[in-house]
């Protein structure tokens, strides 16, 4: 059964610097995985969707990568706002017919 | 990018009553949509997943009678919460993807609150 972990749950920076958010599942076999952006009280936000023939996307200031080997994915914000405070969910599936699994989230607040 | 809708976005609703969900694919066939549950501070559970024009398959330990969906039509999918009790109160997102694409597009969510 594919699960999916995401690590740190929460993450406290303060505004302008780089992090890190990483996901992983137990089963490296990924046919695609996206990361979400979610508000409080509100609904998701694609960011990025990373095929498993891909490597990595960027988006902005945002990078996602892919190592299928390990089946770990990143995702890079560069210089952090305030605006980003939000829950990031990686969310992956098996097979283009396979269902999309969902990470627990990592809770962002960059602190002005 | 496609977009996808969810009527109404908020509802509240007295405990025994039925209450109707809606999730429209706006640009796009949706050949495919799902049904998420959210608690608080939780992540997205699927519930089920619906083909057009076929029964809905339900995630182990959802009740098919209490959450029917249907998904008549390539544009429309509903979700029906029947006999509501206050332990459904959750957010409820739907998604939609179509046969060609990879991607699943997700609807905004429809907060429900049984009191």
């Amino acid at each position: 059964k594919q699960e999916v972990t995401q690590i740190p749950a929460a993450l406290s920076v303060p505004e302008g610097e780089n992090l890190v958010l990483n996901c992983s599942f137990t089963d490296s076999a990924i046919y695609n995985l996206q990361w979400f952006r979610q508000d409080p009280g509100k609904g998701l936000t694609s960011l990025l969707l990373i095929q498993s023939s891909q490597r990595e996307q960027t988006s902005g200031r945002l990078n996602a990568s892919l190592d299928k080997s390990s089946g770990r994915s990143t995702l890079y914000i560069a210089a952090s706002q305030p605006g980003d405070s939000a829950t990031y969910l990686c969310a992956g599936k098996k097979t283009s017919y396979d269902k999309v699994i969902f990470g627990p989230g990592t809770s962002l607040s960059v602190i002005p | 990018g496609a977009v996808v809708s969810q009527h109404p976005s908020w509802v509240i609703c007295k405990s025994g009553t039925s209450v109707k969900i809606e999730c429209r694919s706006l640009d796009f066939q949706a050949t495919t949509m799902f049904w998420y549950r959210q608690f608080p501070k939780q992540s997205l559970m699927l519930m089920a997943t619906s083909n057009e024009g076929s029964k809905a398959t339900y995630e182990q330990g959802v009740e098919k009678d209490k959450f029917l969906i249907n998904h008549a039509s390539l544009t429309l999918s509903t979700l029906t919460v029947t006999s509501a009790h206050p332990e459904d109160s959750s957010f409820y997102i739907c998604s939609a993807s179509s046969w060609d694409s990879y991607e699943q597009y997700f609807g905004p969510g429809t907060r429900l609150t049984v009191t």
